[in-house]
């Protein structure tokens, strides 16, 4: 079964800081790595959707890379904001599921 | 729809009732799945339809819990007999075609406490 793995759990950073948070993932044969955040008591918005035939995936602030060989992702988030603060899931795709890491939880301080 | 409209937001059960949450999927979305979040985890994978035809259940935890999409747009998942155990967001998503190269939209969720 595949298992992904998200560190650090939490993160606080004061604001105008880049940062980088990290997934892996077990099982290489994924189709796809998505990004997502949550919000207190929300859905997940989707952020980033990298193919698996791809390296990267960029969007504004928003940088993501997958290297499958490693089993690796990172999401670069470039100048952070407040209002960048929620929690920040990665999800390895295979087979129609998606497989869930338990998120890093990010605090960016005014 | 514009989005992934799931209802109730929130629903309150006590131990032993069943429940019945509704997914509406986007309008035109083929493949719809629905996910289990328990507080302070990742979601997980329940169950997934293409249409109105249910391909994969694995993910369903016991026979409480059934899914149905019978004309291929809106779902419900039922869960019956409720547990204390049960409580968790129950997450929806629909894709256009639920192939690698599509992304995922999730709803809001329902926040399901059984108490």
């Amino acid at each position: 079964k595949q298992e992904v793995t998200q560190i650090p759990a939490a993160l606080s950073v004061p604001e105008g800081e880049n940062l980088v948070l990290n997934c892996s993932f077990t099982d290489s044969a994924i189709y796809n790595l998505q990004w997502f955040r949550q919000d207190p008591g929300k859905g997940l918005t989707s952020l980033l959707l990298i193919q698996s035939s791809q390296r990267e995936q960029t969007s504004g602030r928003l940088n993501a890379s997958l290297d499958k060989s490693s089993g690796r992702s990172t999401l670069y988030i470039a100048a952070s904001q407040p209002g960048d603060s929620a929690t920040y899931l990665c999800a390895a795709e295979r087979s129609n599921q998606f497989y869930f890491g338990t998120g890093t939880s990010l605090t960016v301080i005014p | 729809g514009a989005g992934v409209s799931q209802s109730p937001r929130y629903k309150v059960a006590k131990r032993g009732q069943d429940v019945a949450l509704r997914c509406d999927p986007i309008s035109g979305h083929v493949s719809l799945f629905w996910y289990q979040q328990a507080l302070g985890q990742g979601p997980e994978f329940l169950t997934y339809f293409q249409n109105e035809a249910q391909l994969d259940k694995s993910g369903l935890p016991s026979d409480r819990f059934f899914a149905e999409r019978p004309e291929g747009s809106v779902s419900t998942l039922k869960i019956q007999r409720t547990q204390q155990e049960d409580s968790a967001v129950y997450l929806c998503a629909s894709s256009l075609n639920g192939g690698p190269h599509y992304g995922y939209t999730f709803g809001s969720g329902t926040r399901l406490t059984v108490v």
